[in-house]
């Protein structure tokens, strides 16, 4: 089955610090990989998303790359701002036919920036 | 706006009650999906719908029963025979399996808090 690992959190940094979330993966197919972000009280939003080996997504100075070898897409951000707090969360999607594009989702990493 | 809306934004059920939970989308998205998320925990897939009148259980589909009568909406009930019913409940939509992966993200309603009184 797929499965996806994130590193534990919660990650507390200080403003202008460099952010790395770990997210591992398994996968029966060739699947596309996601970050997506929540909020406070809010639904999630897509962050970004690399659909083949050696992609990288970037969004809001965000980057992650799809490394195939290491089954990994780590999250990286040379900087952080305040606003960067809320929950991160790594997702897997793997066509088939009887399941959709139905999503896999690690357990997500809460993410606080101090001033 | 194009956008999935999901109502209540807050809910609570009594001991024994069903209640449902409501999500409409205006994207013509052919696919629709529910997940619950407790604290702490990655979201988890309820129920989802590939297409109008069929939808498949997901992980803990127990407790819970949907329908798909109309294109736009995708109601989840939560039944008495759910037992631990408090969650955050997640709605979310995508253009269709038939789509190329590239292009079938899952955009995501506010949510729905759901507690037990």
């Amino acid at each position: 089955g797929n499965s996806v690992t994130q590193m534990e959190g919660p990650v507390t940094l200080s403003e202008e610090a460099f952010l790395t979330i770990n997210c591992t993966y398994t996968a029966t197919g060739y699947p596309s990989l996601f970050w997506y972000v929540q909020y406070p009280g809010e639904g999630l939003q897509l962050l970004l998303k690399a659909t083949k080996a050696d992609d990288k997504g970037s969004n809001k100075g965000f980057e992650a790359t799809y490394r195939k070898e290491t089954t990994s897409f780590h999250l990286e951000k040379g900087s952080v701002q305040v606003s960067d707090s809320a929950v991160y969360f790594c997702a897997l999607s793997v066509i088939g036919q009887t399941s959709g594009s139905r999503l896999t989702f690690g357990e997500g990493t809460q993410l606080t920036v101090n001033p | 706006d194009g956008g999935i809306t999901q109502s209540p934004k807050y809910l609570f059920r009594k001991e024994g009650q069903n209640v449902t939970l409501s999500c409409e989308q205006n994207l013509n998205h052919d696919a629709m999906y529910w997940y619950r998320q407790d604290p702490g925990q990655g979201l988890r897939l309820i129920y989802y719908s590939q297409i109008v009148n069929d939808f498949q259980k997901g992980d803990i589909a127990e407790g819970y029963s949907v329908s798909r009568e109309k294109k736009e909406s995708f109601p989840l009930t939560v039944t008495s025979a759910q037992k631990n019913p408090t969650a955050f409940y997640l709605c979310a939509s995508s253009i269709g399996y038939r789509t190329i992966l590239a292009k079938n993200i899952q955009y995501f309603g506010a949510g729905t808090r759901l507690s037990v009184l």
